[in-house]
């Protein structure tokens, strides 16, 4: 299995711009969750899906952000428009069963930088 | 509700010498907990997992965690640090009665002196 995958590895834009970040899971995987990490603030769950499903979006920032999961094999995290703080390392996770009951595994991350 | 403290946010060792990276959790019932391991610029990879079995649990490359529910700890040991040991320790807490949210501790760097 190629394990979660993310795109892009890297995004650089310009506040204001609207950011797309995408995940595909591991197949059969049926949990999903989105990390931001950044050296202030540590390692944020954002958001967790369950079967597709948002289950806790309680961690997303604000409303500029935005995630959609439409079918079990891709979810897409979004932001707009983009600002300065926004910038930081990206993670979405998979896991097989029940959200963090069982381990999860990470995609490489995707580095955001807004100027 | 859950919470996970990792009590170093750096420990510096000499190759060859033992690790000790400790997590304290607070759970209001039977939890999993993990340890993921992050290398520079790469995802966390899991280390070990606790699971309501065997309360040492062994890892990969060497690591364990010996769970102990009086001291409510759960921390990593590995008897002899190498220098690829370098990175980024985060322990994690997940109890059911609940969506299973897992709650990531802030991480301790371990750095490894030749």
């Amino acid at each position: 299995d190629a394990g979660v995958i993310q795109s892009p590895r890297h995004e650089v834009t310009e506040m204001g711009q609207e950011v797309t970040l995408r995940c595909k899971p591991i197949s059969g995987h049926n949990s999903l969750f989105w990390y931001r990490q950044t050296m202030m603030r540590g390692l944020e769950l954002l958001i967790y899906f369950n079967n597709n499903v948002p289950i806790d979006d309680s961690g997303m920032p604000e409303d500029r952000f935005s995630a959609k999961m439409p079918n079990a094999s891709f979810s897409t995290l979004k932001i707009q428009p983009s600002e300065p703080r926004d910038s930081a390392v990206y993670f979405c996770a998979s896991s097989a069963e029940g959200g963090g009951a069982y381990e999860q595994y990470f995609g490489p991350g995707t580095r955001l930088t807004v100027t | 509700a859950q919470s996970v403290t990792q009590l170093d946010s750096h420990v510096s060792v000499s190759e060859g010498t033992p690790v000790l990276l400790r997590c304290n959790y607070s759970s209001s019932y039977s939890p999993s907990l993990f340890w993921y391991v992050q290398h520079p610029n790469k995802g966390l990879q899991l280390l070990l997992k606790y699971t309501s079995a065997a309360t040492l649990v062994k890892g990969i490359n060497g690591f364990e965690a010996e769970f102990k529910k009086s001291e409510t700890s759960f921390h990593l040991t590995k008897p002899s640090a190498h220098m690829s040991d370098a990175a980024e320790y985060f322990c994690v807490v997940s109890e059911p009665g609940g969506s299973y949210i897992p709650t990531f501790g802030r991480g301790t760097s371990l750095i490894v002196h030749p």
